[in-house]
């Protein structure tokens, strides 16, 4: 199983701040890998695919970068609803899995 | 209008089952491959289950055995039958859809809102 690791487990950031995501996984995963955004009481909702293809509807200021083992989310500038929990997402072995999730919050 | 709409949890006592359902509009079940992922609660993220074409279908090795994933194609609905249930089974059920276009992985594009399911005496 693949086991991917993010960091930072919390992150506290101002409005306006850019905001770096990490993920890292125990094997390639070559670009099989998404970043969901869920909110308390929500469905995750999906923002990068492929590694860094936006989703339909994503603001452009997320953006995904990497492939193999390490991988980031980069959110530019960050507004008031982007304050919630991200999760990073590998389809390339079985089973499916999911990081542990990085907490935004603002400062 | 894409939407997946859960149904069927509830409380149930370990060693219980429970069928959990997942209505799909906007898209056909049967041409996509679909999955249930769970949530516990005050954690992550964990995947269950996936069917896709015909009759193939994929577990996580906690659920193996005791869960079954199906669809009924006249109803365009996806299906979780859960058999001897456990206290760890605990968590919000969503099902989910894997995009897929032109052979590019698209990730789960699509999700429910969730139906929770407690095991509990």
């Amino acid at each position: 199983e693949i086991v991917l690791t993010q960091s930072p487990a919390t992150l506290s950031l101002s409005p306006g701040e850019r905001a770096t995501l990490s993920c890292r996984a125990s094997q390639t995963v070559s670009s099989y890998l998404a970043w969901y955004q869920q909110k308390p009481g929500q469905a995750p909702r999906l923002l990068i695919y492929d590694a860094s293809n936006r989703a339909t509807g994503i603001p452009a200021r997320f953006s995904g970068s990497g492939s193999g083992t390490d991988f980031t989310l980069t959110v530019s500038s960050l507004e008031p609803e982007d304050f919630a929990v991200y999760y990073c997402q590998q389809r390339s072995n079985w089973p499916v899995t999911f990081g542990q999730g990085t907490r935004l919050e603002i400062k | 209008e894409v939407q997946l709409v859960e149904s069927g949890g509830g409380l149930i006592q370990p060693g219980g089952s429970l069928r959990l359902s997942c209505a799909a509009s906007g898209f056909t079940v049967s041409s996509n491959y679909m999955s249930w992922v769970r949530q516990a609660p005050g954690k992550g993220l964990e995947w269950v289950s996936l069917i896709y074409s015909g009759v193939s279908t994929y577990y996580a090795d906690s659920v193996r055995g005791r869960f079954t994933i199906s669809r009924d194609n006249s109803k365009n609905t996806l299906y979780l039958q859960m058999n001897s249930l456990r206290a760890e089974d605990t968590a919000v059920y969503f099902c989910a859809r894997e995009g897929w276009a032109y052979g590019q992985w698209l990730a789960f594009d699509y999700w429910g809102q969730g139906t929770l399911v407690t095991v509990s005496s």
